[in-house]
């Protein structure tokens, strides 16, 4: 079974903190993805890597970064957590488009309730 | 440019109830759609998909058919459980969108005993 697993499941921090979540996937998928998902709004897309060293903003970018320097581990960045940032944040893999699973089912963890006081 | 819509939740069920939950689209191309599902405190797991019109995803006795006459893919279930209650995503995905889900707001389910 895929596996992809979030560092916390819960986190608090203050604003002005730099923030690091830290997801790991283990079935060697190509892509990873940040979503937020907050009521009323669904989710959506942060940040995503279709390799190491790779990556390209999604619909929400401002006031995150991200970091792939290893295949299965993809960390967001709150570089100085406010908080409108405070949410549910939900990592993603999946194999790579056109592959063998080419419908781009994605692959989630369980996701970390992060609260910026 | 694509998007999904979904029904306004929340919806609230008696169990054994029918279940229809609308999704629609709006998509170049010929996408692949999906269902999710997230159980409370849990992330989003893959409920059901299609890859090409006329196909119907099934899974825990969940069903969608791909309709592209009308570009819907709205979630069936017969006979609701309790252990239903959850939130739904419609989704969708493109070749030319490299991989990423257009995801819908979700729709709240909660069945009553």
């Amino acid at each position: 079974d895929v596996k992809v697993t979030q560092s916390s499941r819960y986190l608090v921090k203050r604003t002005g903190e730099k923030v690091f979540l830290e997801c790991v996937q283990d079935m060697d998928h190509e892509n990873m993805f940040w979503y937020r998902q907050d009521p009323g709004l669904g989710l959506r897309l942060i940040y995503f890597s279709y390799d190491v060293k790779m990556k390209e903003k999604g619909d929400i970018p401002e006031g995150y970064s991200v970091s792939r320097e290893k295949k299965e581990r993809f960390s967001l960045i709150l570089e100085s957590a406010s908080t409108n940032q405070t949410s549910m944040y939900l990592c993603a893999s999946s194999p790579i488009s056109g592959g063998p699973l080419s419908y781009n089912e994605q692959f989630f963890g369980p996701g970390t309730r992060l609260t910026v006081l | 440019g694509n998007s999904v819509t979904q029904m306004e939740g929340p919806v609230t069920l008696s169990e054994e109830a029918f279940l229809t939950i609308n999704c629609t689209y709006t998509a170049t191309g010929y996408p692949s759609l999906f269902w999710y599902v997230q159980y409370p405190g849990e992330g989003l797991q893959l409920l059901l998909k299609a890859t090409k019109a006329d196909d119907k995803g099934s899974n825990k006795g969940f069903e969608a058919t791909y309709r592209k006459e009308t570009t819907s893919f709205h979630l069936e279930k017969g006979s609701v459980q309790v252990s239903d209650s959850a939130v739904y995503f419609c989704a969708l995905s493109s070749r030319n969108q490299g991989g990423k889900l257009i995801f819908g707001q979700g729709t709240e389910l909660s069945v009553k005993p």
